[in-house]
Parts: C-alpha cells; sequence; structure tokens
C-alpha cells in the first residue's frame, strides 16, 4: 500500500506557466519535505514542514512555494517555471527529524 | 565544510556475487547516518539508520557498518540479485537534526 503518494507522476508545462505538485500521506508523520532532484545528482531539500511550521532552505528560489493545508496533505506552486526547473521532485514524511523519511515515488517535471 | 564522499561512483558486478560500497564524510557534529536505496525513477527507499553509537546494522543481505572514529561507512551487500540494481544513497545527519547532507551516490549494476 503506497503511504506517499504523489500526484501527478509525470507534467510537462510551458515556460513561465505556473504549476501544482501535490503530496498525500496516510502514515501521519508531523515532518513532510520537499526535494528538488535533477538528473544524476542527489536530491536537493527545497523546504519542509514540522507540522504546520514552514522552513525554507536559503537557496530555494523565490518561485518555488509550498502550502500544508492539513497533516495528510502538501503541495509545491511554481509560480513561473524556467528551463532549470525541469527535474524529478520528490516528496518525503517522517515521523520525527531523526526519524528515517518515507518518499514518494516523485513527480518527473518538464519545462518546455 | 560538510561533506559526504561516496566510492566508487559506479560499479557493474555479476548476480550472485557481494560487494562492499564506501562513504566517508566530514559532517561534524553528527547525530546518525542513514542508507537509502533508490531505483530509478522511484523515490529513495530507506535501508538503515545509525547513530554514532552503532558500528553495525542489517536489513536482510544489506549489512552498514559505521566507525564513527574515521568517519567512514561502508554497505555490503551479499548474494546480489537483479533487483539489487539501483543507486545507493549515503545520508549523514548534521545537528541541526532536519539537516541531511546527501551523498552522489553509488551507481550499482548487476548482470545475469
Amino acid at each position: 500500500d503506497a503511504m506517499v503518494i504523489q500526484n501527478p507522476r509525470y507534467q510537462v508545462t510551458q515556460f513561465g506557466k505556473p504549476v501544482t505538485l501535490s503530496c498525500s500521506q496516510t502514515l501521519n508523520h508531523n515532518v513532510m519535505y520537499w526535494y528538488q532532484q535533477k538528473s544524476s545528482q542527489a536530491p536537493k531539500l527545497l523546504f519542509h514542514y514540522y507540522d504546520k511550521d514552514f522552513n525554507n532552505e536559503a537557496d530555494t528560489p523565490d518561485n518555488f512555494q509550498s502550502r500544508r493545508p492539513n497533516t495528510s496533505f502538501c503541495f509545491l506552486d511554481i509560480r513561473s517555471p524556467g528551463l532549470g526547473d525541469t527535474a524529478m521532485y520528490l516528496c518525503a514524511t517522517a515521523e520525527y527529524s531523526n526519524q528515517p523519511q518515507h518518499f514518494g515515488d516523485g513527480t518527473r517535471l518538464s519545462i518546455l | 565544510k560538510n561533506q559526504v564522499e561516496q566510492s566508487p561512483q559506479s560499479l557493474i558486478i555479476l548476480e550472485g556475487k557481494n560487494c562492499t560500497l564506501q562513504c566517508n564524510y566530514t559532517v561534524s557534529p553528527f547525530s546518525n547516518l542513514r542508507w537509502y536505496k533508490q531505483d530509478t525513477g522511484r523515490g529513495p527507499v530507506s535501508l538503515t539508520i545509525m547513530t554514532f553509537s552503532e558500528n553495525t546494522k542489517s536489513n536482510g543481505r544489506y549489512t552498514a557498518t559505521l566507525d564513527a572514529d574515521t568517519k567512514q561507512s561502508s554497505l555490503h551487500i551479499t548474494a546480489s540479485q537483479l533487483s539489487d540494481s539501483a543507486s545507493y544513497i549515503c545520508v549523514v545527519s548534521f545537528w541541526v537534526i532536519y539537516q541531511l547532507i546527501w551523498g552522489a551516490g553509488t551507481k550499482l549494476i548487476i548482470k545475469p
């Protein structure tokens, strides 16, 4: 049974057109993370929520934003995607920050 | 600078053989070390997580070791199977416990 579900699995959008990626979890975990992973690179943390507390990484681009309306759902909004934002976007959850993270299978985003 | 270095970058072995992947880190102070397996096009899956007081931990055919004095870890895979073909990523947790330092991964290919 999938525990961290990301939708859609694949998304193609035009340069500059806003896009929203979604993540849901059935684990009731406190912490939710968004990562960006480019080809053959390690995942790069964009931001995370500890419950409702939002934490943004210093080098996350300003056009990346996130929402967590409740424990189960988290969204990644890219306001004006550029060609360099083509990547796999991974959502992960953890019960607490020092616990293993459970990843979804990602959304592969292509900007044309 | 806090870094995690993995070697080799890639490895090809025959099905049934054993292999060992290496991880060296300079992260300090250290909280814990994790090994993840990432299949192509999927999210990472946690294999092991070890604190500084643990020097070995097993998960089926996967055995991770940790030497906190020399800041080295290894992941040993016994009797490899075709399904072990994946990237294996070493991740070290910094004292700011949500902050993870990711290695670049070792790409393992198992050939029949």
